[in-house]
C-alpha cells in the first residue's frame, strides 16, 4: 500500500517567514509533485522532480523552490511567505515507466499565511 | 488557460439514483484520463482511469466514458451512495507529457 505523508496537517506562518514543507513516499517513487489546491481553481502543479536531485518547474512555480536530496524526500519551500499563499498544499508521487502513472497523494497541508 | 474544465462546481443527487459527473478537456494530444474523489482534509484518492484506445471503462458502481470527438469525458456512478459525497477531480496527461492537467472540481452531494 503506497503511503505518501507531509509532515504537518496545519501550520500557520506568518509574512516573510521561510517556511518548509516536507513529503516523504515509502514506494520508491521515481516522479514527486507539489501542488497547490484553491477553491474553484482544482490542482495547480507548482514543482515536480522525476529523480533525485532534478527539478522542473510546473504552472506555478513563482514563490516557491523545492529541494530532492533523497529519492524519498521532496521539500516545498517557501522563500518569503506571503498572504496569497494561503491554501492547501499536497504532494505526490507515481512510477515513472515510461507512461502516464497513477499519482498517489499525501493527506494535504493547510497553510495559513498572516 | 485550463485544459481540463468541469464546469458544475457542484452536484445533489439522491441515493439510490444514478450521478453524472463531466468533464471537457481542450487538448487533443491528451491520451489518458483519471477521476480522483477527494474527501475533506484528505488527499486526493485515484478512482478509475481511461486510456484514449478505450470508449468506456468499467470498475464496480463507477463507469467513465470517454468521447474523444467531443474532448468530453463523464463519470457514471451508479447506484450514489452517501459515502460517494466527495469532490470529484479529473485528470489528463499524454504519454510525452510528465505531468497531468487537473480540472477544478465537483462537490458531489449524495443524499440519503
Amino acid at each position: 500500500d503506497v503511503k505518501v505523508t507531509q509532515s504537518s496537517r496545519y501550520l500557520v506562518k506568518r509574512t516573510g517567514e521561510k517556511v518548509f514543507l516536507e513529503c516523504v513516499q515509502d514506494m520508491d517513487h521515481e516522479n514527486m509533485f507539489w501542488y497547490r489546491q484553491d477553491p474553484g481553481l482544482g490542482l495547480r502543479l507548482i514543482y515536480f522532480s522525476y529523480d533525485v536531485k532534478m527539478k522542473e518547474k510546473g504552472d506555478i512555480p513563482e514563490g516557491y523552490s523545492v529541494s530532492r536530496e533523497k529519492k524519498e524526500r521532496f521539500s516545498l519551500i517557501l522563500e518569503s511567505a506571503s498572504t496569497n499563499q494561503t491554501s492547501m498544499y499536497l504532494c505526490a508521487s507515481s512510477q515513472r515507466t515510461g507512461v502516464t502513472d497513477t499519482q498517489y497523494f499525501g493527506p494535504g497541508t493547510r497553510l495559513t499565511v498572516l | 488557460d485550463q485544459q481540463v474544465k468541469q464546469n458544475s462546481p457542484s452536484l445533489s443527487v439522491q441515493e439510490g439514483r444514478i450521478s453524472i459527473l463531466n468533464c471537457d478537456y481542450t487538448n487533443s494530444m491528451f491520451d489518458y484520463f483519471l477521476w480522483y474523489k477527494k474527501y475533506p482534509a484528505e488527499g486526493p484518492t485515484f478512482l478509475i482511469s481511461i486510456s484514449s484506445i478505450k470508449d468506456k471503462n468499467e470498475d464496480g458502481r463507477f463507469t467513465v466514458f470517454l468521447n474523444k470527438s467531443a474532448k468530453h469525458l463523464s463519470l457514471h456512478i451508479v447506484p450514489s451512495q452517501p459515502g460517494d459525497s466527495a469532490v470529484y477531480f479529473c485528470a489528463a496527461s499524454a504519454r510525452n507529457f510528465n505531468k497531468f492537467y487537473f480540472g477544478s472540481g465537483t462537490k458531489l452531494n449524495v443524499k440519503p
